[in-house]
């Protein structure tokens, strides 16, 4: 079965601390994963794509990794800023004609000063 | 371009009552899905078109659920009868294909059935 796993559930850090959200997909075959930030009431928006193959990539002080073998992603946020608290919910795709995306259920972030 | 663009943004309903969502995805996407999102649940997956016909509906909860994509501009959601643990914010996501394109959401419709 395609499912999508994220830890930790929530996460409370200072501002200006780093912070690493993890993502564990057993979805095959795999297409490509997103990173989606869901600020409070608002809809998820994409930080970040890989495909297979890419290990890394960078969006500002988001930085996304992916090892396909293991089926692990994670996404570290650097310099954590007050709006970076949201829900950062990771996203994967099948590599299938007509495949919807499979969702994880979400890291809660929270940063305070 | 406007995005998604979802209505109502909030909608409270008495139990047993229809209640109608609406969706206007973006122009030129030709895929679109209806997501509802809960606290114990996150995202779920309820429905999934693709060119106006339905692909994978197997999210939808029970009979009670149906959704409908007339054209490549609009789809609707519809609960009826509506129950209390139908509330959630339902959420419309639509792309491009093909696949790996990415999903733009609206702002969702919080619904309260009370």
């Amino acid at each position: 079965k395609n499912q999508v796993e994220q830890s930790p559930q929530s996460l409370i850090i200072l501002e200006g601390k780093n912070c690493t959200l993890q993502c564990n997909y057993t979805v095959s075959p795999f297409s490509n994963l997103r990173w989606y930030k869901q600020d409070t009431g608002r809809g998820p928006v994409s930080l970040t794509i890989m495909t297979f193959s890419e290990n890394t990539k960078s969006n500002g002080r988001y930085t996304a990794t992916l090892d396909a073998d293991t089926k692990q992603s994670s996404l570290h946020i650097t310099a954590s800023q007050l709006s970076d608290s949201a829900s950062y919910i990771c996203v994967v795709s099948a590599q299938q004609a007509g495949t919807a995306l499979i969702f994880g259920k979400g890291t809660t972030l929270s940063v305070s000063s | 371009d406007a995005g998604v663009i979802q209505s109502p943004r909030h909608e409270v309903t008495e139990m047993g009552q229809e209640v109608t969502l609406r969706c206007k995805p973006i122009s030129g996407h030709n895929s679109l899905f209806w997501y509802r999102q809960t606290m114990m649940r996150g995202l779920e997956l309820l429905i999934y078109f693709n060119n106006n016909v339905p692909i994978d509906d197997s999210g939808m909860p029970e009979d009670r659920f149906s959704a409908k994509m007339p054209n490549a501009s609009f789809s609707t959601l519809k609960i009826q009868p509506s129950e209390p643990r139908d509330s959630a914010v339902y959420f419309c996501a639509s792309r491009k294909t093909p696949e790996g394109t990415e999903a733009f959401f609206g702002q969702g419709t919080r619904l309260t059935v009370v």
